[in-house]
């Protein structure tokens, strides 16, 4: 069974660097294929992709926020992390990380998906 | 940037059919996957590949994908479809989320 669960603050100040864990179990991030990305939405709003990882160090970025992002990957530990600087309040939103998988080099889709953890950006 | 349209909110009465429709330019070229998520809850995949069911995942669900559109299909609709459902394709090398459908059954 795979599980992944999203960890960090709850409330950030403006201008501040948000960093966010997601700790997953039931795969593995050297497996071929194997990916995890994240997705957030703010209160009452559309899921918005922001950066995916696959097992490979591949790495992907919304392009509309890429230059505020990093993702990373710890395989040893069963985590991914992602980090977003800047924040705004407009950021605030609830952080969803998914597994994904890439089948015959076409990407995929998203699942499962963890819990999410609501952030929220205020002075 | 590629973009996704969705119809805002759609109803349908129980026991009947509810179709989502999601909009791109030439969708059907490409792979189309839906989301189911119920109020404070993380999305729930319920078709990927534009038609291939999840285990777990009733009959009732279904979609398709042609030309400018694909669509989700929910029949003998039950209360507990109610719903936001999102759509999601690949677009040079980007996820691109639609905006959503609001499903309210009758």
């Amino acid at each position: 069974q795979i599980t992944l669960k999203e960890s960090g603050p709850t409330l950030v100040k403006p201008t501040q660097t948000l960093t966010l864990t997601c700790t997953f179990s039931g795969f593995s991030l050297s497996t071929s294929g194997v990916g995890v990305g994240w997705i957030r939405q703010p209160p009452g709003k559309a899921l918005e992709w922001l950066a995916l990882i696959y097992w490979n160090d591949d790495k992907r970025y919304s392009p509309s926020l890429k230059s505020r992002l990093t993702i990373t990957k710890d395989t040893s530990k069963n985590q991914v992390v992602l980090t977003m600087t800047n924040m705004d309040p407009v950021d605030t939103a609830t952080y969803y990380c998914a597994h994904t998988i890439a089948v015959a080099g076409t990407e995929g889709w998203f699942d499962p998906w963890g819990q999410g953890t609501l952030v929220t950006v205020s002075s | 940037s590629y973009v996704l349209t969705q119809p805002p909110s759609v109803s349908v009465a129980p026991g009947k059919t509810a179709r989502i429709t999601c909009g791109g330019n030439n969708i059907g070229s490409k792979s189309v996957h839906w989301y189911q998520q119920k109020p404070g809850q993380a999305p729930v995949l319920v078709i990927y590949y534009d038609s291939d069911r999840p285990s777990g995942i009733p009959e009732r669900f279904s979609g398709s994908n042609s030309g400018n559109t694909a669509t989700l299909t929910i029949s003998r609709v039950e209360a507990g479809d109610e719903a936001d459902y999102y759509c999601q394709v690949w677009d040079s090398s980007s996820v691109v989320f639609g905006g959503g459908t609001k499903l309210t059954v009758l």
